[in-house]
């Protein structure tokens, strides 16, 4: 079974400095896709980026970027120019790509506070 | 905005009891899923449905089922709840077609205790 782990219960960072957010994972699998998801205290779970891990290519949208390591098993989110909107918990997740799985497997979230 | 709804937003019952979430889907989205989050964890995968039929379960025990109508809308029903059934209750919707990086679209979930 694949698992997911973040090892940062917490995270804090300035306004308009850099973060970044680490996450692990374990599969036996070579197909598979890596999210970022934010959940704000709204509840509702928002996509921030995704990784195809056939992709060799790390994944970038505006101002959130990841460092996709596949030997390692890393999947990590950087954040640039961290603003007040980002606060929030931060999930990674895992979901193969077989046909019929389409289940995401979280970790069990970083919260990410930002200072003015 | 996700364009999925779940309803109620809240509830509170006792253990024992039964409860129905709802959760409304965009057009078109023939597949949803339900996932339990307990407090400070991340959402765990409950089931998947596609096309009115379950295709897909997680680690959960019968007394967890659900039902999926031709409008794109989809319930949870929980049997004889217990404790430790508190937790946010997440569905996600997704478009059809290829096994790609279709993103799923989340509700915003319905908080449900038991007491």
């Amino acid at each position: 079974a694949q698992t997911v782990t973040q090892s940062q219960p917490e995270m804090s960072v300035q306004e308009a400095e850099t973060v970044t957010l680490s996450c692990t994972y374990d599969t036996s699998e070579s197909d598979y896709y890596l999210f970022w998801y934010k959940q704000p205290p709204s509840r509702q779970m928002i996509l921030v980026i995704r990784q195809e891990a056939y992709k060799q290519q790390n994944a970038t949208e505006n101002r959130f970027s990841v460092n996709f390591q596949k030997a390692a098993k890393s999947f990590s989110l950087k954040i640039s120019d961290s603003q007040l909107g980002d606060a929030a918990m931060y999930f990674c997740a895992y979901r193969s790509a077989n046909q019929g799985a389409q289940k995401l497997v979280f970790g069990q979230g970083t919260r990410l506070t930002i200072n003015p | 905005e996700t364009g999925v709804t779940q309803s109620p937003t809240h509830l509170i019952k006792t253990r024992g009891q039964q409860v129905t979430l709802r959760c409304s889907s965009q057009s078109g989205h023939n597949t949803v899923s339900w996932y339990q989050q307990a407090l400070g964890q991340g959402p765990q995968f409950i089931f998947q449905y596609y096309r009115e039929e379950e295709n897909g379960r997680g680690n959960f025990p019968p007394r967890f089922s659900g039902l999926q109508f031709p409008n794109y809308s989809s319930e949870l029903n929980v049997n004889a709840l217990e404790l430790d059934d508190s937790a946010l209750y997440l569905c996600a919707s997704r478009l059809p077609g290829l096994a790609g990086v279709n993103e799923q679209f989340f509700g915003p979930g319905t908080r449900l205790t038991v007491l």
